[in-house]
């Protein structure tokens, strides 16, 4: 038991298609995150979330589109997506915001566009 | 730009010995937390150990340590009595104070031989 479950776990879709991730934590934790992980490159930090509102957006296209219903709960809705999106998408969760809070992962769900 | 450099994309060591992954970072502020990651093959990012930048003090998990040395913006992680199961990717990563966004490197791949 991670403490993040993501789900699914590997997903295939077409560039019309669209999908949503699911991220569900059950630390009891305040913040949660996205983020991708390509290859040979920096984890890249995607969208935050505090307490259910959003306290980042980091230059992310359009066709990435979050939700967070409660506190516990992180969606990622994918549309029209490019090949280049192709990459691990990893949803994570802390206590709080500040630096000081160590991020808990999950195992990410593994994303190919077609 | 903030930035955290992994220089080894690859290392390898034996069982029972130790190795020492490399990361330095760029930034002009003073407060701010290090963290090494481990990646192993089911993809869950796992927190190591994480070092506050205002300690002098060098962190220590078990047989995981680093050495700290903040003038010169560096950051290695001492694995010491390597096991099968330490295999996997390293990520290094900062914090800024009082901000929600957590900077990678590209990581190091650790090979263990028995």
């Amino acid at each position: 038991e991670t403490g993040v479950t993501q789900t699914p776990r590997h997903l295939v879709m077409g560039m019309t298609n669209k999908k949503s991730l699911k991220c569900e934590q059950h630390l009891g934790h305040n913040a949660m995150y996205w983020y991708k992980q390509s290859a040979k490159k920096p984890l890249e930090l995607m969208f935050v979330y505090s307490l259910e509102e959003r306290v980042e957006n980091n230059s992310v296209p359009s066709r990435f589109s979050p939700e967070c219903p409660n506190s516990s709960h992180l969606f990622l809705h994918l549309h029209t997506l490019q090949p280049e999106d192709s990459a691990l998408y990893l949803c994570a969760s802390s206590q709080e915001i500040t630096s000081d809070s160590p991020l808990h992962f999950g195992n990410g769900t593994r994303l190919t566009v077609t | 730009a903030q930035t955290v450099t992994q220089s080894q994309p690859e290392m390898s060591v034996q069982e029972a010995e130790t190795v020492t992954l490399s990361c330095t970072y760029d930034t002009s502020e003073s407060d701010y937390y290090l963290f090494w990651y481990k990646q192993p093959p089911s993809r869950q990012m796992i927190l190591v150990i994480r070092q506050e930048a205002y300690k002098q003090q060098n962190a220590t998990e078990n047989r995981f340590s680093v050495n700290f040395q903040k003038a010169a913006k560096s950051f290695s992680l001492k694995i010491s009595d390597s096991q099968l199961g330490d295999a996997a990717m390293y990520f290094c990563a900062y914090r800024l104070g009082n901000t929600d966004k957590l900077i990678f490197g590209t990581g190091t791949r650790l090979q263990v031989f028995p």
